[in-house]
């Protein structure tokens, strides 16, 4: 597609379930980040996917926070036993392979754990 | 980590005036970009700028890597150029650091 793509939009779920983020990037853009957004905040890193290299987890809050990216496209966040304290934006970025390049947003996913 | 520091946090303008938003990092980068968060939450380009200068209409920009800081310049400010504005940088590695962001009123 033309652009970055994430779904659901909104996404409320009760605390302790799982929810699943699902982002597609920009055709042939090999990177792809997921970042997170708390209300009135900046941007917090979670992950990095860069082809098919070992993925960059290095900031994922906790072992209920996973993600993959199959095929070297598409990617889901996985939340598994939702907390209060993950409610947020969730972000997805993608990006030509390379220090050199910009990243794109999509428009993100509000999750809101009850 | 990297520090990343923008200035002002906060600002209010009428319509027509010009701003001067300031993004301060730590380190070393290799890459270095502008974004504005409009009231909907989504996050626009405005310039890929690692160094140098560009313009883009009302809108330039100047990286000075030497020195670790970067400017975003607003020139006849609009009301729909409301919004937060977020510089991020990447030194060595993957990873992105962000700025916590200019949020920036323009009133008519």
């Amino acid at each position: 597609g033309a652009g970055v793509s994430q779904s659901p939009s909104n996404k409320v779920t009760e605390k302790g379930k799982d929810v699943e983020l699902r982002c597609d990037p920009i055709s042939g853009h090999t990177a792809l980040y997921w970042y997170r957004q708390s209300l009135g905040q900046g941007l917090e890193f979670l992950i990095y996917f860069q082809g098919n290299s070992a993925p960059d987890k290095s900031g994922l809050p906790s072992d209920r926070f996973s993600a993959e990216r199959t095929g070297g496209s598409v990617s889901t966040l996985t939340i598994q036993r939702t907390q209060q304290e993950d409610s947020a934006v969730y972000l997805c970025a993608s990006l030509l392979a390379g220090a050199y390049n910009e990243q794109f947003f999509g428009p993100g996913t509000r999750l809101t754990v009850l | 980590g990297i520090q990343v520091e923008q200035s002002p946090p906060d600002l209010i303008l009428q319509e027509g005036a010009n701003s001067t938003l300031r993004c301060n990092f730590s380190d070393s980068v290799n890459n270095l970009q502008w974004f504005h968060q409009n009231p909907w939450g989504q996050l626009i380009n405005l310039f890929y700028i690692p160094s140098g200068t560009k313009q883009n209409g009302r809108l330039s920009a100047t990286t000075v890597a030497t020195e670790r800081y970067s400017l975003l310049y607003i020139s006849s400010s609009q009301t729909t150029d409301s919004g937060v504005y977020f510089c991020a940088v990447r030194p060595t590695g993957n990873q992105f650091y962000f700025g916590t962001g200019t949020s920036l009123t323009v009133i008519p």
